[in-house]
C-alpha cells in the first residue's frame, strides 16, 4: 500500500528559530494535508493543499504541494513554545475514501 | 458548539476481556470515522460511516472488532476479546459528509491499555 515517510522524526529547536519538515511518498497524491496533534488530543488540520506546486500559508505556517505530487513540505517561522506537538502529513487521492498518514515529526521548542 | 466527544478517555483491561468505546460526532455531521493510532505512528482508518451505513470497513479486523452506528448519530466500537497488541489510542472523527473528508474533526481519543 501507499506509505508516507516523514522527516525528521523529531526536532529540538530554540524559540524564534524556523522549522522545516517534509513528507515523501512512493506514489502520487492529489491532496496533501498537514495536521498538528498535542498530547491527549486528536489531530487538528492546519493546511490543506489541492494542486501541485501550490504554496499555502496559515499564519506562521507555510506548506507546499510538491511538483512531482509525491512530496510536501511544512515550514514554521519564528517558532514559539506553543508550537510544540506532533506534526503529521497525510495524502489522499481524489477517489480514495481515506487519507494515508505519515508517522509524524515531534517538535520541541525550548524557551 | 461541542466537538467530537469520546468516552471513556482511558481504559485499562486484561487481555481476553471485551471493551467498548463510544463516540458522539459534531451535530449535523453525517460521516463518522474510527481510527487506530499506535504509539509513534499516524492514525489508520478502521471504518467509515455515511449516516448509519458502513461504507469502508476494509481495515477493520472483523474477527474481534465490530462497530455500529444504528441511528446514524453516535457510534460504538467494540473489541472482543482484546489482545495485548490492541493497546493504542482509538480516535473518532466526523465530517459534514464524505465530500468534506479533508475537513474532519477529531475527538480526543480513548487510550486503551491491555495487560
Amino acid at each position: 500500500g501507499q506509505q508516507l515517510n516523514q522527516s525528521p522524526q523529531s526536532m529540538f529547536i530554540q524559540e524564534g528559530e524556523d522549522v522545516s519538515m517534509n513528507c515523501t511518498s512512493s506514489s502520487i497524491f492529489n491532496t496533501w494535508l498537514w495536521y498538528k496533534q498535542e498530547p491527549g488530543e486528536g489531530p487538528v488540520l492546519l493546511i490543506a493543499l489541492y494542486k501541485a506546486g501550490e504554496l499555502t500559508s496559515n499564519g506562521r505556517l507555510t506548506a507546499q504541494f510538491g511538483i512531482t505530487r509525491k512530496d510536501s513540505f511544512l515550514n514554521i517561522s519564528a517558532s514559539i513554545p506553543s508550537d510544540v506537538g506532533i506534526y503529521f502529513c497525510a495524502g489522499r487521492n481524489a477517489n480514495a475514501g481515506k487519507s494515508t498518514f505519515g508517522d509524524g515529526t515531534t517538535l520541541t521548542v525550548k524557551p | 458548539e461541542a466537538g467530537v466527544v469520546q468516552s471513556p478517555r482511558y481504559k485499562i483491561i486484561e487481555k481476553k476481556q471485551p471493551v467498548a468505546f463510544w463516540c458522539n460526532p459534531i451535530s449535523g455531521h453525517n460521516t463518522l470515522y474510527w481510527y487506530l493510532q499506535n504509539l509513534g505512528q499516524g492514525p489508520e482508518l478502521l471504518i467509515r460511516y455515511e449516516n448509519e451505513e458502513a461504507v469502508d470497513d476494509s481495515q477493520l479486523p472483523k474477527d474481534r472488532f465490530s462497530a455500529e452506528r444504528l441511528k446514524g448519530v453516535d457510534s460504538t466500537l467494540k473489541i472482543q476479546p482484546a489482545e495485548l497488541g490492541d493497546s493504542a489510542v482509538y480516535l473518532c472523527a466526523s465530517s459534514l459528509d464524505s465530500g468534506r473528508m479533508d475537513e474532519q474533526f477529531f475527538g480526543p481519543g480513548t487510550r486503551l491499555t491491555v495487560l
